[in-house]
């Protein structure tokens, strides 16, 4: 399909554990978002890139966290030393322009992480 | 920090009624969005409004941007077990951040 998709779908890690939650989004789009959605909450801003250009992270919860996007396409978010707060849903989105034209964000369908 | 609010957190209803949903703020947006999320999903677009006064219609589904766009409400007429989901708003602080509210959840029943 054309979508965002993101992998693995469901992950579950042991306290202490470092993760990687892969996002491929739709192709040719400038800007990538990366969002922590907790159980029954809306989606919270965590980093977001303009091709490979990390503009932004100020959602970061904390330095254990750490997003790439090396070559403008694939963007990498990496969870180290992983505590049960960081239990959550992980989404990705893209868009076809850069972050501050307000083009459509299109969203993956995330990763749900539980930690253990 | 700018913060969005959403009423009612929770919504049951039954098929064939009307609700409206609302999203509320203290700040400003240069535009605020609505999206739909469902289990195991991530949100889908329902619609962008921008001027502040904006009504914009989807089928059954009617969005309104407040005048001051600080807050905004989603109308649905004769809901449909389809329309079960997550509603949620987001607001746009002129490109320098994406704010999402909490959300509301409903549940339409047959």
């Amino acid at each position: 399909g054309a979508g965002v998709s993101q992998s693995p779908r469901y992950k579950v890690a042991k306290r202490g554990q470092d993760v990687a939650l892969r996002c491929d989004p739709i192709s040719g789009h400038v800007s990538l978002f990366w969002y922590q959605q907790a159980l029954g909450q809306g989606p919270e801003f965590l980093t977001y890139f303009q091709n490979e250009a990390q503009l932004d992270k100020s959602g970061l919860p904390s330095d254990r966290f750490f997003a790439e996007r090396p070559e403008g396409s694939v963007s990498t978010l990496k969870i180290q030393r992983t505590q049960q707060e960081d239990s959550a849903v992980y989404l990705c989105a893209s868009s076809k322009g850069p972050p501050q034209s307000t083009d459509t964000q299109y969203f993956g369908p995330g990763t749900r992480l539980t930690v253990l | 920090t700018q913060l969005l609010e959403q009423s009612p957190q929770f919504l049951s209803i039954q098929e064939g009624e009307n609700l409206t949903v609302y999203c509320n703020s203290s700040s400003v947006f240069s535009s605020l969005q609505w999206y739909r999320q469902e289990p195991g999903e991530g949100p889908v677009l329902l619609v962008t409004v921008v001027t502040g006064g904006e009504v914009k219609k989807l089928k059954r589904l009617t969005f309104q941007f407040g005048d001051a766009r600080k807050d905004s409400s989603l109308h649905i007429t004769a809901a449909q077990p389809g329309d079960t989901g997550l509603y949620l708003c987001a607001g746009d602080n002129y490109g320098q951040n994406f704010v999402f509210g909490p959300g509301t959840r409903l549940s339409v029943l047959p």
